[in-house]
């Protein structure tokens, strides 16, 4: 169980062209989805979290009109990247949250992330 | 704020050998703490998790790790080190908003 897939896993595209890459829990609902970035040989840098049915929160740095997130279903988030550069150039995984027991205190008890494969992404 | 240091970029052991991967946190809260494990040009995959349960954590392929609070401590460990684990070890602790903060990673070699 819980398992999240991506598409495509790589993808290489022109300069100035735009990408759309799919998240998809296949066996569970994900209320809440990551976007990470990770360059290589460096670890993930959270990009934005990406909730169902409302607006995604990015981080401090990332620009939300150039890496659009639209959750739109409980088992699907996508990530598109707009008018991409080579400077774009790099892995990008995402994550699914499995909501788990709920402990005293509301601290998310046993919440876990799950990843998906991952894209790489090539802009020429 | 949450925060996780791996300390070593790369360990090299020899296949049989005990691994050891060291993880230090930093939490104002009593931290939710996670090991995964990164295969080239692949996702991560969930080795181990601590919720505040058994501070000695059990996981999956034969790791496991401690959480030990006086130490600000969550070291993973596998006795004999089979080839299959050459990969890139990354700890996180989970902070607010249910957000992970991953440490620098680890990449293990393993040598016959």
């Amino acid at each position: 169980g819980a398992v999240v897939s991506q598409h495509p896993s790589r993808v290489i595209c022109k300069s100035g062209t735009s990408v759309k890459i799919e998240c998809r829990s296949l066996d569970f609902q994900a209320t809440t989805m990551f976007w990470y970035r990770q360059f290589p040989k460096q670890s993930l840098m959270l990009m934005a979290t990406s909730n169902e049915g409302s607006k995604a929160t990015y981080e401090q740095g990332v620009e939300k009109d150039k890496f659009l997130i639209n959750h739109a279903s409980l088992t699907l988030s996508t990530l598109t990247v707009t008018s991409a550069h080579p400077e774009d150039s790099s892995f990008y995984i995402c994550s699914a949250r499995l909501a788990g027991v709920r402990l005293a205190g509301g601290r998310g008890g046993t919440d876990t992330q799950y990843f998906g494969p991952g894209t790489r992404l090539t802009v020429l | 704020a949450q925060s996780v240091t791996q300390l070593g970029s790369h360990v090299s052991v020899s296949e049989g050998a005990l691994v050891l991967l060291r993880c230090n946190y930093s939490s104002s809260v009593p931290p939710y703490l996670f090991w995964y494990v990164q295969y080239p040009n692949q996702g991560l995959q969930l080795l181990l998790k601590y919720t505040s349960a058994a501070t000695l954590v059990k996981g999956i392929n034969g790791f496991e790790a401690e959480f030990k609070k006086s130490e600000t401590s969550f070291h993973l460990t596998k006795p004999s080190a089979h080839m299959s684990d050459a990969a890139e070890y990354f700890c996180a602790v989970r902070a607010a908003g249910n957000k992970l903060t991953f440490g620098g990673g680890t990449r293990v070699l393993v040598k016959p």
